[in-house]
Order: C-alpha cells, then sequence, then structure tokens
C-alpha cells in the first residue's frame, strides 16, 4: 500500500540553525501539507500547498517556514533560523483531492533543537 | 471558531471489554469527521472517516463511529479491545478548507 514518507525520523539542530525537513508523497497525489505536535499538545496544521504555491497556512507559519516541491516526488518543510519553540514532530500529509479525500499522513520527524 | 474536544485524555481497559472514545465538536456547518490511530513511532493512520449519509460508520480494525449531530459528537467504539489496540487515538473535523483540525489525543491502555 503506497504511503508517505519522511526523513529523518530524528534531526537535532542548534537554534538559529537552518534545517529541511523532507517528505515523499504518495505518488498521484496532488495536495501536500505540513503538521506538527508539540510534545504534550494537539496536532496543529502549518500549510497546505497545490499546484506549486501555498494554498493555506496557519498563523504558525511565519516567515521563518516556507515550503517547496522541488521536484516530482520530494517535499520540503524548512525553517530558517530554528528556536527553541520549534522542537516538536512535524508531519506531512498528502491527499488526492481536496476536502472529501483523505489526508495521508507521514510518520512523523522530531525535531529537537538546542 | 472551529474546535475538537477530546475529555479523556487516558483511558485504561482490560482486554476483551468494550471501548468508547469520546470526540465533541464545535462547527457551524456539517462538518468531516475523522479517527486516526498513532503507534508508538509510527505516523497517524485512518481509522474511519464520516463525510455524509450513514451516521455509523464501520472502519478498520474493527472499529466503528456513530456521528451525532445533536450532541455534536463523533464518538469511537469498539466491542471487544485487543491488546495491539493500545496507542494514541484523534479525533479530526474539516470544514472543507485544507487544514484538519485535530483533538488532544487519547491515549490506551490495554490490560492483558
Amino acid at each position: 500500500e503506497p504511503e508517505v514518507t519522511q526523513t529523518p525520523s530524528h534531526q537535532v539542530t542548534q537554534m538559529g540553525q537552518e534545517v529541511i525537513l523532507r517528505c515523499v508523497p504518495i505518488s498521484n497525489h496532488l495536495y501536500f501539507y505540513w503538521y506538527r505536535q508539540i510534545l504534550g499538545q494537539k496536532v496543529e496544521f502549518l500549510v497546505s500547498f497545490y499546484n506549486n504555491e501555498i494554498s493555506e497556512k496557519s498563523e504558525i507559519f511565519d516567515d521563518q517556514f516556507s515550503v517547496e516541491r522541488p521536484d516530482g516526488s520530494n517535499f520540503t518543510l524548512k525553517i530558517r533560523s530554528t528556536k527553541l519553540e520549534d522542537s516538536a514532530m512535524y508531519f506531512c500529509a498528502s491527499s488526492d483531492r481536496r476536502v472529501t479525500d483523505t489526508q495521508y499522513f507521514g510518520p512523523g520527524t522530531r525535531l529537537t533543537v538546542l | 471558531a472551529q474546535s475538537v474536544t477530546q475529555p479523556d485524555i487516558h483511558i485504561t481497559v482490560s482486554e476483551g471489554a468494550s471501548l468508547e472514545l469520546r470526540c465533541n465538536y464545535s462547527y457551524g456547518a456539517t462538518p468531516y469527521l475523522f479517527w486516526y490511530v498513532q503507534s508508538p513511532g509510527q505516523g497517524l493512520q485512518l481509522l474511519l472517516k464520516y463525510f455524509s449519509g450513514d451516521t455509523l460508520v464501520q472502519g478498520i480494525k474493527g472499529f466503528e463511529a456513530e456521528f451525532k449531530r445533536s450532541q455534536s459528537s463523533f464518538n469511537l467504539r469498539k466491542p471487544s479491545v485487543h491488546w495491539s489496540d493500545a496507542a494514541e487515538y484523534f479525533c479530526a473535523v474539516t470544514s472543507g478548507t485544507y487544514k484538519y483540525i485535530f483533538g488532544t489525543g487519547t491515549r490506551l491502555k490495554v490490560l492483558a
């Protein structure tokens, strides 16, 4: 069964450093998403991406964050200058169609900012 | 604003016992509702979803959920829990935009 994959599974970085989290969505999906889950808190929407542009973003997704689909298979989340509060589990998801289609989630990348 | 409440942070049941996990949502229009399960080290796996039609939906692994509009609830049930069901369960809602809104999750522990 097709699945969303994410790399790395765990990333440790120093505050102020840039990180790139990578995702390979399900191959025929058109919509891509990033969510995050701070330890002990709920899963929160960050951004959705369709047709090579952001379709929706949350207030969390500020100028420090960016997303890109650099090729036909990868979908990346970049954090330019990490802060301690960026430490979280980051989930990538993809779906075939908007609204009525299910979002399929990857296993997550745990980001630890020291 | 849309919100999802899962009132039970932790639930412990004995293997073979029945299970009900509660989910209440706050949204004006008809929501699209989901239950996901997260096992340790794993991603979020879809158990079931409700978009319209029959308010009792069947999912994978023997789970079902019932949409009750009058109570703004979408509770997850299983008649007989297995030890492998121990995990964290998330209820989510979307209104037709791109984002899902998740509850805080319920961690299920199963006693042998």
